[in-house]
């Protein structure tokens, strides 16, 4: 079968540095991506990464490793507005996408 | 940019009722899916679609059905509501070709109860 896994919580303090990890066993693998998803609200895109190798997009970065089969999404200088569910989703060789079940993010002040 | 548009946004049905969520998106996109959330679950694919006439099952199909007239709209029937059908759906849009290869365009939400 295919599956995703990532945390299903985590806490994390105002100004540091988060890691949120993402591993997957899918039929084939053509992309993988990252969502954010607050409360009561729908999903928005925030990366998406196809070659290993890490991807920096301001305070957000995710990495991907695709003989290991796991991704991150590295969150820096948190920011309450930051506290939120992450969405970790893998495209699978028939151009499916297979979503894991999220990892909410509790920010502390 | 009204972007994906889903109505309504809140719906209590009974069981044995039918109804349609609507979907419509202003951007052009060929790829539109369905997707029910559940609590402590992954999005669920329900039904797509990569162009205007064409749709396929995700995975979980059973009691739903869609269809593609337009480019621009994509709508959802339930046929006969039960309670296992209590879930938040989400409409998306995306680019065409490899449509599921770039990021999604998600709608508000419909919140569903089936009492």
């Amino acid at each position: 079968g295919q599956n995703i896994d990532q945390p299903t919580e985590m806490t994390a303090t105002e100004g540091a540095i988060v890691q949120i990890n993402c591993t997957y066993q899918t039929s084939g693998f053509n992309g993988l991506f990252w969502y954010q998803q607050h409360a009561g609200e729908a999903p928005t895109f925030l990366s998406y990464n196809v070659l290993d190798g890490l991807e920096e997009k301001g305070r957000f970065s995710s990495f991907l490793s695709r003989s290991k089969g796991y991704s991150y999404l590295l969150l820096k200088e948190l920011q309450m507005k930051d506290s939120a569910s992450y969405l970790c989703a893998v495209v699978d060789s028939n151009y499916q996408l297979i979503w894991g079940a999220g990892t909410k993010l509790i920010i502390k002040p | 940019n009204a972007g994906v548009t889903q109505t309504p946004k809140f719906q209590v049905l009974k069981t044995g009722q039918s109804m349609t969520l609507q979907c419509a998106q202003d951007m052009n996109h060929e790829y539109m899916s369905w997707y029910r959330q559940d609590p402590g679950m992954g999005l669920r694919l329900i039904h797509y679609s990569v162009g205007a006439g064409i749709t396929d099952q995700g995975e979980v199909p059973n009691g739903y059905n869609v269809s593609r007239s337009t480019t621009e709209d994509f709508p959802l029937r339930l046929l006969s509501a039960a309670p296992s059908q209590t879930s938040v759906y989400f409409c998306a849009s995306s680019p065409g070709g490899e449509g599921v290869s770039q990021p999604q365009h998600f709608g508000d939400g419909t919140r569903l109860s089936i009492l």
